[in-house]
């Protein structure tokens, strides 16, 4: 089993819909991240967090640290929000674990 | 300014054959990380370099994987020789301050995607 694992796998939407993608991990972690990979680019690094929320825009991040568990949230989606999220979290080491990723299609 | 740059985007090399991907990361950053995602997995650390020294290598695959960064500026992965399974989208990162949580920001590349036939 996946150290860090995301869930929907797959998530499609209407534009306009609210939408959430949760990370699990069950290791001890400093930091965690939200990516965003869209077809065929490179990777963005949305948001870095160990505790709280963070908000960006349309993006909402938000991490439980007692229960392992992080939310990426994506307020009036659009489809330009089209692409693969990916959480990946830091240990006490600088390499990060990945998740598979959830990849996102909002139609209009 | 410029961001995490990778060449080749693309590379189709036949198995046995050396290939060389070269990463440029920000300038002045001294945090280098190539990572590799193979079909259908999630994304793998590979190595780590702080300056010209490898931090960590502890996930490099084989020794046919060899990760250079001389002058601690631009680093090179070479896979020599190449094997099916090492088709992948190959990543580099990099940031600036180290280890921190809450304090390093990680951009990456645009990754090179390596097709072994």
């Amino acid at each position: 089993k996946n150290e860090v694992e995301q869930s929907p796998q797959n998530l499609t939407a209407q534009e306009g819909e609210f939408i959430t993608i949760n990370c699990s991990y069950s290791v001890g972690i400093s930091a965690l991240h939200w990516l965003q990979q869209h077809p065929g680019g490179g990777i963005v690094s949305l948001f870095m967090l160990s505790s709280g929320k963070k908000k960006h825009g349309r993006l909402i991040a938000t991490i439980n640290i007692q229960e392992k568990h992080s939310s990426l949230h994506i307020t009036a989606s659009h489809p330009r929000d089209s692409a693969v999220y990916i959480c990946a979290v830091r240990r006490n080491t600088d390499k990060l674990i990945f998740g598979t990723g959830t990849r996102l299609q909002v139609f209009p | 300014e410029a961001g995490v740059t990778q060449f080749p985007s693309h590379s189709v090399i036949e198995k046995g054959q050396t290939v060389t991907l070269r990463c440029d990361p920000i300038s002045g950053h001294d945090n280098l990380y190539w990572y590799r995602r193979v079909m259908g997995k999630e994304i793998k650390f590979l190595l780590h370099f702080v300056k010209e020294s490898k931090q960590d290598e502890s996930g490099m695959p084989n020794n046919r994987f060899l990760a250079e960064r001389t002058g601690g500026t631009y680093s090179t992965l070479k896979v020599q020789p190449a094997e099916l399974e090492d088709s992948g989208v190959y990543f580099c990162a990099s940031s600036q301050e180290r280890g921190t949580s809450g304090a390093n920001v990680l951009t990456f590349g645009a990754g090179s995607r390596l097709t072994v036939l």
